[in-house]
């Protein structure tokens, strides 16, 4: 089983601010690495595919790259409705695990 | 629109079963995988199983393997998640999650999910 780890477990930010999120498989992935966001009560969203792909209707603030075992997502100019836990999930092979999620906080 | 409705959640003992449904509407059922994903009061995401487009791929998570099977019938777009032999890690909010690009089995990540249904396992 591919173990996913991510960092930070916390992440406080001011608007406008840039947010770095890092996810660390266990091994070589390739590009099969989606990121989600959930925020609070609501079911996850899918943000970026396949390590970098930008997905419809996503604001472009949100960006994602990388590739093997380490990928960042990024949040250019932090918003306010930004607040929410962040989760990568490696889809290269099963079981298509999960990542712990990054909460990310709104000072 | 896309909608994904998860039912059949509920209070369970221990050892008992329970049948999750998912009615799918607003595209074309047959022709996306769907996942089951689970999320234990106030934990993380844990992905619990997928079903190819046409039924014919099913794969798990390690912790449910041999007592959670995955079905569909593409003709009432629903999809079903069998329980067995439950367990109390297994109390959760559970989800129905359709792959994001046609013809896959979960390797294209999740593009719409339902709001989840509870299943609580407890004596």
């Amino acid at each position: 089983e591919i173990v996913l780890t991510q960092s930070p477990d916390f992440q406080s930010g001011t608007p406008k601010e840039k947010v770095t999120i890092t996810c660390r498989a266990s091994q070589n992935i390739g590009s099969s690495l989606h990121w989600y966001q959930q925020k609070p009560n609501q079911s996850p969203k899918l943000l970026i595919k396949y390590a970098s792909q930008s997905i419809s209707g996503v604001p472009s603030r949100f960006s994602g790259s990388g590739s093997g075992t380490e990928f960042t997502l990024t949040i250019n100019s932090l918003e306010a409705e930004d607040a929410a836990t962040y989760y990568c999930q490696q889809c290269n092979s099963v079981p298509f695990t999960f990542g712990p999620g990054t909460k990310v906080d709104i000072k | 629109q896309v909608q994904l409705v998860e039912s059949g959640g509920g209070v369970v003992q221990p050892g008992r079963s329970l049948r999750l449904s998912c009615a799918a509407s607003g595209f074309t059922f047959s022709n996306y995988g769907i996942n089951w994903v689970r999320q234990a009061p106030g934990k993380g995401l844990e992905w619990v199983a997928v079903v190819s487009y046409d039924g014919r791929h099913k794969y798990y998570a390690d912790s449910v393997k041999g007592r959670f099977t995955i079905s569909r019938d593409n003709s009432k777009t629903t999809l079903h998640l069998q329980m067995n032999g439950l367990r109390p890690e297994d109390t959760a909010l559970y989800y129905c999650a359709r792959d994001s690009g046609p013809y896959s089995s979960g390797w294209v990540g999740a593009d719409f999910w339902g709001q989840g249904t509870l299943v609580t396992v407890s004596s």
